[in-house]
C-alpha cells in the first residue's frame, strides 16, 4: 500500500519558534509538494521539488523554506513561525513530470497552530 | 495564477438522493483536470484524472464529465450514501502545464 507519511498530525507552536514539518513517501516518486489549506480557499502550493536537492517556489513561499536531501523526504521549514501560518499543511508526491502530470498522493496533513 | 472555482461551496442531501457539483477553470491552455475526495481525518484521494474534451469517467456510483472548450467539469453522485460525505476538490494544471491549482472544494454531507 503506497504511502505518504507526515511526521505530526497536530502541532502547537509559539510565535517566533522554528518549525519542521517532515514528509516521507515510499513510492520512489520524483515530485514532491507542500500545500496549505485554509477555510474557503483551495490548496495553495508553497514549494515543490522535482528531484533531490532541487526546490522551486510555489504560489505562496514567503515565510517558508524546504529541504530535499533524499528522494523520499521533503521537509517544510518555518524559520520563525507567525500566527498567520496557522493552517493545515499537506504534503503530496507524484510520479510523472510535465503536462498531464499523474495524480497526486497526499499525506494525512499536519494541523499547525501558532500562538 | 490560474483561477479554479467550484460550486456549490457546500450541500446537504438525504441518503439515496443523487447530486452533482461543478468545477470551472480557464479553457485556454488546458492540460488536465483531477478530482479528489477528502474525507475528514484522511488524505485526499484521487477519483478521476481527465485530459480529453468530452471525457466521461465512472467509479461505482460516482462519475465525471469534462468540457475543455467551455472550461467546466461536473461530478455526479448517484444514490448518495453517508460514506460519500467528504470534501470534493478539483484541480487544473496551471498555464505552464507544471503544477496543479485547486478549487476551494465542495463539502458534501449525506444525511441518513
Amino acid at each position: 500500500d503506497v504511502k505518504v507519511t507526515q511526521s505530526s498530525r497536530y502541532l502547537v507552536k509559539r510565535t517566533g519558534e522554528k518549525v519542521f514539518l517532515e514528509c516521507v513517501q515510499d513510492m520512489d516518486h520524483e515530485n514532491m509538494f507542500w500545500y496549505r489549506q485554509d477555510p474557503g480557499l483551495g490548496l495553495r502550493l508553497i514549494y515543490f521539488s522535482y528531484d533531490v536537492k532541487m526546490k522551486e517556489k510555489g504560489d505562496i513561499p514567503e515565510g517558508y523554506s524546504v529541504s530535499r536531501e533524499k528522494k523520499e523526504r521533503f521537509s517544510l521549514i518555518l524559520e520563525s513561525a507567525s500566527t498567520n501560518q496557522t493552517s493545515m499543511y499537506l504534503c503530496a508526491s507524484s510520479l510523472v513530470q510535465g503536462p498531464n502530470t499523474g495524480e497526486l498522493f497526499f499525506g494525512e496533513g499536519s494541523r499547525l497552530t501558532v500562538l | 495564477i490560474l483561477n479554479v472555482e467550484q460550486s456549490p461551496q457546500s450541500l446537504h442531501v438525504q441518503e439515496g438522493d443523487s447530486t452533482n457539483f461543478t468545477c470551472s477553470f480557464p479553457s485556454s491552455n488546458f492540460y488536465a483536470l483531477h478530482w479528489y475526495r477528502w474525507e475528514t481525518a484522511k488524505s485526499p484521494e484521487a477519483l478521476f484524472v481527465m485530459t480529453l474534451n468530452g471525457d466521461e469517467k465512472k467509479k461505482g456510483r460516482i462519475s465525471a464529465t469534462l468540457n475543455t472548450k467551455e472550461g467546466y467539469s461536473y461530478l455526479y453522485i448517484k444514490g448518495s450514501q453517508p460514506e460519500d460525505s467528504a470534501t470534493y476538490l478539483c484541480a487544473s494544471l496551471d498555464n505552464y502545464g507544471q503544477n496543479f491549482v485547486f478549487g476551494p472544494g465542495t463539502r458534501l454531507s449525506v444525511l441518513p
